[in-house]
């Protein structure tokens, strides 16, 4: 069965930063490119960031261009997210997702895990 | 940059109903889009892949339709646990854009 679970989530002041990682079982993750997608509270989906499946390339959204940085580890079959300059707006759940192949979808999803950006 | 307008914002029917969604995009994305699924609490659920086509385990009562730029996704006899939020989905030069939604809610 191919799971996802996301950890690193937490309280941060504005200005901070945090580390979100997800770790991948059930498929062969060095084979998939894989996202970050995010849901502020009561809104809709946003995709963050991806990652390609041999991490030689990687994409951001513009809201988050330039602060946050995706990145994969195929030893310990973690995806991971690093956020730095937060903000009130990134506040959101979090979101891990293996791509299609090639990449056109998401499925599955991990869990989610929320990030509030909060003096 | 490629915009999917989900249509309407709120939909309320009543369980064996049949629910259409519709989601409209800004220019041609071809076949090229999916749905997804998502109840509160939780993750959202891939449904229906390449405009058409189910994922894994998904009833046959969802169907989706369509090309271009304007797709709908169909629930054709609605079951109690078929009321949640629907988001549409595209890739597009390694970027992904969803859908605002669609909340599927009992009458």
């Amino acid at each position: 069965e191919v799971q996802l679970l996301e950890s690193g989530g937490g309280l941060v002041q504005p200005g901070g930063s945090l580390r979100l990682s997800c770790v991948a079982s059930g498929f062969t993750f060095s084979t998939y490119a894989m996202s970050w997608v995010r849901q502020a509270p009561g809104k809709g989906l946003e995709w963050v960031s991806g990652i390609s499946a041999d991490a030689t390339a990687s994409y951001y959204a513009d809201s988050v261009k330039g602060r946050f940085t995706i990145s994969r580890d195929e030893s310990k079959n973690t995806l991971y997210l690093q956020m730095n300059s937060l903000g009130a707006d990134d506040t959101a759940v979090y979101y891990c997702a293996k791509a299609s192949a090639p990449p056109s979808w998401f499925d599955p999803w991990g869990q989610g895990t929320l990030v509030t950006v909060s003096s | 940059e490629i915009v999917l307008t989900q249509s309407p914002a709120t939909l309320s029917l009543s369980p064996g109903e049949r629910a259409t969604l519709s989601c409209r995009a800004s220019q041609s994305v071809g076949s090229y889009l999916a749905w997804y699924q998502q109840k509160p609490g939780q993750a959202p659920r891939l449904l229906i892949y390449d405009a058409s086509n189910r994922a894994t385990g998904i009833p046959a009562r969802f169907s989706g339709s369509g090309s271009g730029t304007d797709f709908t996704l169909t629930i054709s006899s609605l079951e109690p646990e078929d009321f949640a939020v629907y988001y549409c989905q595209h890739r597009s030069n390694s970027m992904y854009t969803f859908g605002q939604g669609t909340k599927l809610e009992i009458k």
